[in-house]
């Protein structure tokens, strides 16, 4: 099974800041490696595919890059309504999720 | 607008069965494979199971393999999980999402609201 993980677990930062969120697979997956946002009670939103292209409807600040078994989330100028969990997943072999990222408000 | 309603959650004892259905509106249904994945505190996003266009090909998470299976009925638009010999580590919120193929890469673009399962006695 192909393992993801993803760092840090948590990140603080504020409002305008530029996050960059990590994300390493047990092997390589090319650039087989898509990104999602969830905020708490909803189900996850589709940001990067195919490490990163950028899913329609998806603002410019977001955006990824990396292939084989290093990638990265970056986020621009972070808005309020970027506090969220962000989670990587593999979709190789199967699909694997990362554990998450926890990105709080400062 | 693509739409994805999960259905048949609820509490079930331990050794129990249970029957997700996820109705699906909005897209040709049957052109999608679809999938299932599971939500809990302590484990984040776990890839459950997925099942091809017409349901002649399906896969499945070690954790839940032989215990659970996937199908649809393209006729009613709908994608089910039968769940039997339920645990309580299967306690989780479950999603079903449609999956897209997009630069060679799948990934799933639309989601349901979830279900919640719980297994206790």
């Amino acid at each position: 099974d192909i393992q993801m993980t993803q760092s840090p677990s948590s990140l603080s930062a504020s409002v305008g800041d530029r996050v960059t969120i990590t994300c390493r697979a047990s092997q390589s997956i090319s650039s087989s490696l898509n990104w999602y946002q969830q905020k708490p009670g909803k189900a996850p939103k589709l940001l990067i595919y195919g490490a990163s292209s950028l899913q329609s409807g998806v603002p410019s600040r977001f955006s990824g890059s990396g292939s084989g078994t290093d990638f990265t989330l970056t986020i621009n100028s972070l808005q309020p309504e970027d506090f969220a969990t962000y989670y990587c997943q593999q979709s190789y072999r199967l699909h694997t999720f990362g554990q998450g990222t926890n990105l709080e408000i400062k | 607008e693509v739409q994805l309603v999960e259905s048949g959650g609820g509490l079930v004892q331990p050794g129990g069965s249970l029957r997700l259905s996820c109705a699906a509106s909005g897209f040709t249904f049957s052109t999608y494979w679809m999938h299932w994945v599971r939500q809990t505190p302590g484990e984040g996003l776990v890839w459950v199971s997925r099942i091809n266009i017409d349901g002649s090909s399906t896969n499945y998470a070690d954790s839940v393999k032989g215990r659970f299976t996937i199908s649809r009925d393209n006729a009613k638009n709908t994608l089910y999980l039968q769940m039997n010999s339920l645990r309580a580590e299967d306690t989780a919120v479950y999603y079903c999402a449609k999956e897209a193929y997009s630069s060679s890469i799948t990934n799933f673009d639309y989601w349901g609201q979830g279900t919640l399962v719980t297994v206790s006695s």
